[in-house]
């Protein structure tokens, strides 16, 4: 199985940086995802990471290390509608999902 | 069309109905999944199916019964559930890779309440 972790809650102001960190122990590691999940709604995709570096998509990016087993997704220019749970995914033969951290915007 | 979706949105059963929730997509997606989520937990896999076969089942009690009847259908049929079984039932579709970039679609979900 995979062991996949990530913070359980996180809290930042309005226009802030955070950063969502996520390691993971898995074999046959195939990539990773971070998806975006509003309260009751279905997760939506934000990245996707299989070699290392960086990805940068708008005020999203995201980070893979593999040799380290760790990803981050790095959300600027917070909004109040980012308020939500961030899921951190690793593909292998199936998906598997972090538990999810909870990000608050606060004004 | 970059939709998935599911119907009922919402749905209350008592321990000895039989129900079905669908799901549709019109992406030309061969890959189509069953998650269970609980409050606050992150989805759970339930069932994949490729090329309408299906190719996994992660241990899923009995009364849970998936179907396929096409490429763009996915149904799951409901009987004798218990109340632990009240959760969010998410479908979500995909193309095939077995690597590479390969993003799951989501639909918007069936809440399922057992009494």
């Amino acid at each position: 199985g995979q062991n996949i972790d990530q913070p359980t809650e996180m809290t930042a102001t309005e226009g802030a940086i955070v950063q969502i960190n996520c390691t993971y122990q898995t074999s046959g590691f195939n990539g990773l995802f971070w998806y975006q999940q509003h309260a009751g709604e279905a997760p939506t995709f934000l990245s996707y990471n299989v070699l290392d570096g960086l990805e940068e998509k708008g005020r999203f990016s995201s980070f893979l290390s593999r040799s380290k087993g760790y990803s981050y997704l790095l959300l600027k220019e917070l909004q109040m509608k980012d308020s939500a749970s961030y899921l951190c995914a690793v593909k292998t033969d199936k998906l598997s999902f972090g538990a999810g951290t909870t990000v608050t915007v606060r004004a | 069309d970059t939709e998935v979706t599911q119907t009922p949105k919402h749905l209350v059963m008592g321990m000895t109905n039989k129900k079905s929730l669908k799901c549709e997509q019109h992406m030309g997606h061969r890959a189509m999944y069953w998650y269970k989520q609980k409050a606050k937990k992150p989805p759970e896999l339930m069932f994949v199916y490729s090329y309408e076969k299906l190719s996994i089942n992660e241990s899923v009690p009995s009364r849970f019964s998936p179907e396929c009847p096409n490429s763009s259908l996915l149904n799951l049929h409901l009987h004798a559930l218990q109340p632990e079984d009240s959760a969010l039932y998410l479908c979500a579709s995909s193309q095939v890779r077995t690597s590479g970039y390969n993003e799951q679609f989501f639909g918007p979900g069936t809440r399922l309440t057992v009494l």
